[in-house]
């Protein structure tokens, strides 16, 4: 089944303690992208990756990190997390290219202490 | 970064009644994208719009894409319990990067539609 994974589905941890959230697709997609939900403003994208090692600065890129070694996997990093990144994390992905669909993971809920 | 305003942020309704909202942007979009969220889960595409004046139907659905390529609404007719969920505009701007082009969504603020049985 083509799809996107994200772990964990949900986080809750404290301040400055370091975490990785993963995201894989099986879709063979060149482009994947992280976004924050938060209400009221819907999605903002973080981070985005054109392909393996191309990476570049969305939206809301402040205190995240991510890395594109791989073409199924981009994980989001944050090296010291803060309450104001608790959040609802997507990972979304997609071929490259204009005008096309990208595919969403299930979410990720983090809360930050 | 560009942004969209979607109205109205929430909707309560009767079951059978039909559902209209709506997006405006000051930029204008290659695309308009129209996406639900159910609970827990991820937005998933509705209806995509590539054409301004374009009026694409998906069932129950109907959504267009303004002449002005600034704005673009969706309406429900008959709605049903299962259209619960948070509905999202969104725009797609092309950018050209390395020579590879790639769309960039920007996102409304959602509307959450609530159906009553």
């Amino acid at each position: 089944e083509a799809q996107v994974t994200q772990n964990p589905r949900y986080l809750i941890t404290v301040t400055g303690k370091k975490l990785t959230v993963t995201c894989s697709q099986n879709m063979n997609h060149e482009y994947m992208s992280w976004y924050r939900q938060d209400p009221g403003l819907g999605l903002r994208q973080i981070y985005y990756s054109m392909n393996v090692e191309v990476t570049d600065k969305g939206d809301v890129p402040e205190g995240y990190k991510v890395s594109r070694k791989e073409k199924r996997n981009f994980p989001l990093i944050l090296e010291s997390p803060s309450p104001n990144q608790t959040s609802l994390y997507f990972c979304a992905s997609s071929t490259s290219g204009g005008n096309n669909e990208q595919f969403f993971g299930p979410g990720t809920r983090l809360t930050v202490l | 970064g560009q942004q969209l305003n979607q109205s109205p942020q929430s909707m309560f309704i009767q079951e059978g009644e039909d559902v209209s909202m709506n997006c405006t942007s000051s930029s204008i979009f290659n695309t308009w994208l129209w996406y639900k969220q159910d609970p827990g889960e991820g937005p998933v595409l509705l209806i995509a719009l590539y054409k301004a004046g374009e009026l694409t139907s998906n069932g129950r659905l109907t959504a267009q894409f303004g002449i002005t390529r600034k704005d673009s609404f969706l309406n429900i007719s008959a709605s049903i319990p299962s259209d619960v969920g948070i509905y999202f505009c969104a725009g797609q701007a092309i950018f050209n990067a390395g020579g590879t082009s790639y769309g960039k969504l920007t996102f409304g603020q959602g509307t959450i539609l609530t159906v009553h049985p």
